[in-house]
C-alpha cells in the first residue's frame, strides 16, 4: 500500500459525459501528479499541483482540468468525454516540489470506459 | 507523448535465471527510478537513482544510473513466479519539474 489513495476505482460512462477522478496524497506529501496509461501511449504525464498551486502541465487536453484543494487532495476533471479517453488514470504523490531524491508513489488508480 | 526506449519489450524466462533489462534516452536526467506494475495496480517503486554511475540494489534487484545520465539498467537474479508483472523505468530531469517520462514497459513472464 502505497499510502496513495483514488476513487473511484472503475468508471464506466458515455461519450459526451463529464466524470471526476479523486486522490488522496500520502500524508505529508504536497505534490500531486496525474498520469494516463493507455494501450498506445503508455503511461503519460498529465499536470502536477504543488501545495494547491499548478506546476506543470504534460500531454494534458484542454477538455481535461485538475485542481488541489486546501487539505492536499486533488480531482481530475475530464469531460466531453471521447472513446480515445478510456485509460487507465493514476495519481501520484512525493514530498517536494521537484529534484534532489524526491520520490513519486502511485495510487492503484481508476479505469475510465467511455462507451 | 515522450517515452524511454525500454528493451526488451518482454521476456519468457525460466524460474532461477537472471534477467536483464535497460532503458536509454535521448536526453540527460537527473533522476532514474525502476518501477514494477502488476495488472490492475498502480506502478510500485523498486529502486530509485539519484547519481551518475550510482549502483543500487533491494534484494535480488539490482539497477544502475549510466555514467552518460542517459541510460540505466535493472538486473532480477534468480528469478522466482512473484516477479511476474510489467517493469518500467522513468527518468526525471529537475529542469522539467518533477514530472517523470516511463519506458514503454517490459513485460516478464517466469516459468516455473
Amino acid at each position: 500500500d502505497s499510502g496513495v489513495t483514488q476513487t473511484p476505482k472503475h468508471l464506466i460512462t458515455a461519450t459526451g459525459q463529464r466524470v471526476t477522478l479523486r486522490c488522496s496524497p500520502r500524508s505529508g506529501d504536497l505534490s500531486v501528479y496525474w498520469y494516463q496509461q493507455s494501450l498506445d501511449q503508455g503511461l503519460q504525464f498529465l499536470i502536477q499541483y504543488y501545495n494547491g498551486e499548478e506546476r506543470a502541465k504534460g500531454n494534458i487536453l484542454e477538455r481535461f482540468s485538475a485542481q488541489q484543494f486546501p487539505d492536499l487532495h486533488s480531482e481530475l476533471n475530464l469531460s466531453s468525454l471521447e472513446l480515445g479517453d478510456s485509460a487507465l488514470y493514476f495519481c501520484a504523490s512525493s514530498f517536494r516540489l521537484a529534484g534532489g531524491t524526491d520520490t513519486q508513489y502511485f495510487g492503484p488508480g481508476t479505469r475510465l470506459t467511455v462507451l | 507523448g515522450q517515452q524511454l526506449n525500454q528493451s526488451p519489450q518482454s521476456m519468457f524466462i525460466q524460474e532461477g535465471e537472471d534477467v536483464s533489462m535497460n532503458c536509454t534516452s535521448s536526453s540527460i536526467f537527473n533522476t532514474w527510478l525502476w518501477y514494477k506494475q502488476d495488472p490492475g495496480e498502480g506502478p510500485v517503486l523498486l529502486i530509485a537513482l539519484y547519481k551518475a554511475g550510482e549502483l543500487t540494489s533491494n534484494g535480488r534487484l539490482t539497477a544502475q544510473f549510466g555514467i552518460t545520465r542517459k541510460d540505466s539498467f535493472l538486473n532480477i537474479s534468480a528469478s522466482i513466479p512473484s516477479d511476474v508483472g510489467i517493469y518500467f523505468c522513468a527518468g526525471r530531469d529537475h529542469n522539467q519539474g518533477g514530472k517523470l517520462i516511463f519506458g514503454q514497459g517490459t513485460e516478464l513472464s517466469v516459468k516455473p
